[in-house]
């Protein structure tokens, strides 16, 4: 089946530094990726979705200055989390639609701890 | 009319019981109903899904019952075993909007052995 490859699945970075967080769909082309945020305990917050070759499309109240996005591959997406706070410790995850919207597969996210 | 309410917020059921968790949405326009399911620590997987034109779709333990009328959609775990002890998750799509997923606040589910 389609896999969505996300690395790293945890990472532990200084306040203020960036940490970039990728997304691959390994056997298909994803010509469109959602980036997500999760709290403990809370649903999935979609925080932007980006379309190969073009710029992302970002979720009100989402800063994209902050929160880059990058997709110029069909295969690759990027999460980068410019000047890291402990208030943007959360769990990150990308998905990839597979069938115009009926076939969402996700990645298996990664734990930002920002200290 | 975007949101999608979904009940109870946690549920504990004996093994061998039925698992019932319950979702309801405003937006007539939603075309497609998947359920998710999430283990701690790691990303969503597509359980069962179904779209408005059938009232049930089965795939083994799981049972997605829905109502259009009355804008309600629900998700059976038979014979429900410790390993099904999850978050799941409702969901619904809109085709105006990129096809995103509008989500479900989630259901804790254990299952007692």
């Amino acid at each position: 089946g389609a896999v969505v490859s996300q690395h790293p699945s945890w990472v532990i970075c200084k306040s203020g530094t960036s940490v970039k967080i990728e997304c691959r769909s390994l056997d298909f082309q994803a010509t469109t990726m959602f980036w997500y945020r999760q709290f403990p305990k809370q649903s999935l917050m979609l925080m932007a979705t980006s379309n190969e070759g073009s710029k992302a499309t970002y979720e009100q109240g989402v800063e994209k200055d902050k929160f880059l996005i990058n997709h110029a591959s069909l295969t690759l997406s990027t999460l980068t989390v410019t000047s890291a706070h402990p208030e943007d410790s959360s769990f990150y995850i990308c998905s990839a639609d597979l069938d115009r919207g009926y076939g969402y597969t996700f990645g298996s996210g990664t734990r930002l701890t920002v200290v | 009319q975007q949101q999608v309410k979904q009940s109870p917020q946690s549920l504990i059921v004996q093994k061998g019981g039925i698992s019932i968790i319950n979702c309801a949405y405003e937006n007539t326009a939603f075309d497609y109903f998947p359920w998710y399911q999430q283990f701690p620590g790691k990303g969503p997987a597509l359980l069962i899904a179904i779209r408005p034109d059938v009232s049930e779709k089965k795939e083994g333990r799981f049972t997605i019952s829905f109502n259009k009328s009355a804008k309600q959609f629900s998700l059976h775990i038979m014979d429900s075993q410790p390993g099904d002890s999850a978050t799941y998750f409702c969901a619904a799509s809109l085709m105006d909007s990129n096809y995103q997923l509008i989500w479900g606040a989630g259901t804790k589910l254990i299952i007692k052995p």
